[in-house]
């Protein structure tokens, strides 16, 4: 059974640090990979999908790294801003056309002014 | 372009009493997901919907859960009876075509059952 697991689950950062949030999955046999963002109170916003047969992925100021052997991906943010600060989660798709898109728990981060 | 529209966005009701919830997709998406999501944790995946038809809900407490999705358009999610273990946010997502494609996400439905 997949487990999703997420590192730490809460950060605090001063405004214009660069910073890392870490995803962990127990079953390699993904199909993609996804970050979300979820501000209070609201939906998950997709920001970025890695397929399984990629390394990374990035959009703007943000970069996801795969590494599927080893169950991991981390979600780098550069020049971090107070409107960054959301809850950031990361779900795998598994690789059976009916597999369910698994959550982590996801790592609250706070960007201090 | 509309996102997914969920109603309502709040809801308290007293425990043994029924709840309704309603999903309309984005415009032209034909997998449409529910989800629960307990405070502190990721979304928990309740049903999977392919057009009018359920492909995954193994995890949808039967007894007391239900769901439909007429013409393969909106779907409404219903409780009935609520329990006190029911309290979550209820999140409405669809993507185009299947589950392994970017999946947007409605607002979600906060229920309080007291």
């Amino acid at each position: 059974k997949q487990e999703v697991t997420q590192i730490p689950a809460a950060l605090s950062v001063p405004e214009g640090e660069n910073l890392v949030l870490n995803c962990s999955f127990t079953d390699s046999a993904i199909y993609n990979l996804q970050w979300f963002r979820q501000d209070p109170g609201k939906g998950l916003t997709s920001l970025l999908l890695i397929q399984s047969s990629q390394r990374e992925q990035t959009s703007g100021r943000l970069n996801a790294s795969l590494d599927k052997s080893s169950g991991r991906s981390t979600l780098y943010i550069a020049a971090s801003q107070p409107g960054d600060s959301a809850t950031y989660l990361c779900a795998v798709t598994g690789e059976t056309s009916y597999d369910k898109v698994i959550f982590g728990p996801g790592t609250s981060l706070s960007v201090i002014p | 372009e509309a996102g997914v529209v969920q109603s309502p966005r709040y809801k308290i009701i007293e425990k043994k009493q029924p709840v309704a919830f309603w999903c309309n997709p984005i415009s032209g998406h034909n997998t449409l997901y529910w989800y629960r999501q307990n405070l502190g944790q990721g979304p928990e995946l309740l049903i999977r919907y392919e057009n009018e038809e359920a492909v995954d809900d193994s995890q949808l407490p039967k007894d007391r859960f239900s769901a439909e999705r007429l013409k393969g358009v909106d779907s409404t999610l219903k409780i009935q009876p609520a329990e006190l273990g029911d309290s979550a946010v209820y999140l409405c997502a669809s993507s185009l075509f299947s589950g392994r494609e970017t999946q947007y996400f409605g607002p979600g439905t906060r229920l309080l059952v007291l």
